[in-house]
């Protein structure tokens, strides 16, 4: 079993959807969460990064972290076919050498 | 500025060629990462400086050899590389301390073809 796990999609939708992107993890000293979003033949983008549980909002995009059931979300309101990349999810214990450990990412495709 | 810059964009290489990615950053961060990534393949860490000196090194073959000669700048230097080094090379940079020494700042990347 991987130590976070991320549906690899593809996940279409049309534009002006709501969508819901999750991972789950099973490692309980994971505390800082992050979401980065990959275009193709890109580098990764960081989008969100939250610290322990709560939610986190910014523009249309809302973090979640449940600590207690170990699952994150990333909420995207209005998606637009801009939005259309890879989702990496990304998680890391605060230990030395900041290594994070990533989701096999989701794929999204809004479509207009 | 959350910038992180990396040169070539592009690489074609033989198996017996020497070639070096660059990775810049001027954001004070004293981490600093070179990871690898195939296609459809989340980044596979591969070396971590922090203030300057290795911290990290996944177990990566000899061929790939990291350099950091000063805060602002990384390098990895390639030699006798294989095709299946083929790959996206990613750099990224951290701060030092609090929530956001968690949070990297990836480069675009170096696309790298190995003939």
């Amino acid at each position: 079993q991987k130590e976070v796990e991320q549906d690899p999609g593809p996940l279409s939708v049309p534009e002006g959807a709501i969508v819901s992107l999750n991972c789950t993890y099973s490692n309980s000293a994971f505390q800082y969460f992050m979401w980065y979003r990959q275009y193709s033949r890109k580098g990764p983008e960081l989008l969100m990064y939250t610290y322990s549980s709560g939610n986190k909002e910014d523009g249309r995009f809302t973090a979640q972290v449940d600590k207690s059931s170990k699952y994150i979300s990333l909420f995207i309101r209005d998606s637009q076919p801009s939005d259309s990349a890879t989702y990496l999810c990304a998680m890391s214990a605060g230990n030395a050498g900041n290594m994070l450990t990533f989701g096999g990412g989701t794929r999204l495709m809004v479509k207009p | 500025d959350t910038e992180v810059t990396q040169t070539p964009k592009h690489l074609v290489m033989g198996m017996t060629n020497k070639k070096s990615l660059k990775c810049e950053q001027h954001m004070g961060h004293r981490a600093m990462y070179w990871y690898k990534q195939k296609a459809k393949k989340p980044p596979e860490l591969m070396f971590v400086y922090s203030y300057e000196k290795l911290s990290i090194n996944e177990s990566v073959p000899s061929r790939f050899s990291p350099e950091c000669p000063n805060s602002s700048l990384l390098n990895l230097h390639l030699h006798a590389l294989q095709p299946e080094d083929s790959a996206l090379y990613l750099c990224a940079s951290s701060h030092p301390g609090g929530i956001a020494e968690e949070t990297q700042y990836f480069g675009p990347g170096t696309r790298l073809l190995v003939l």
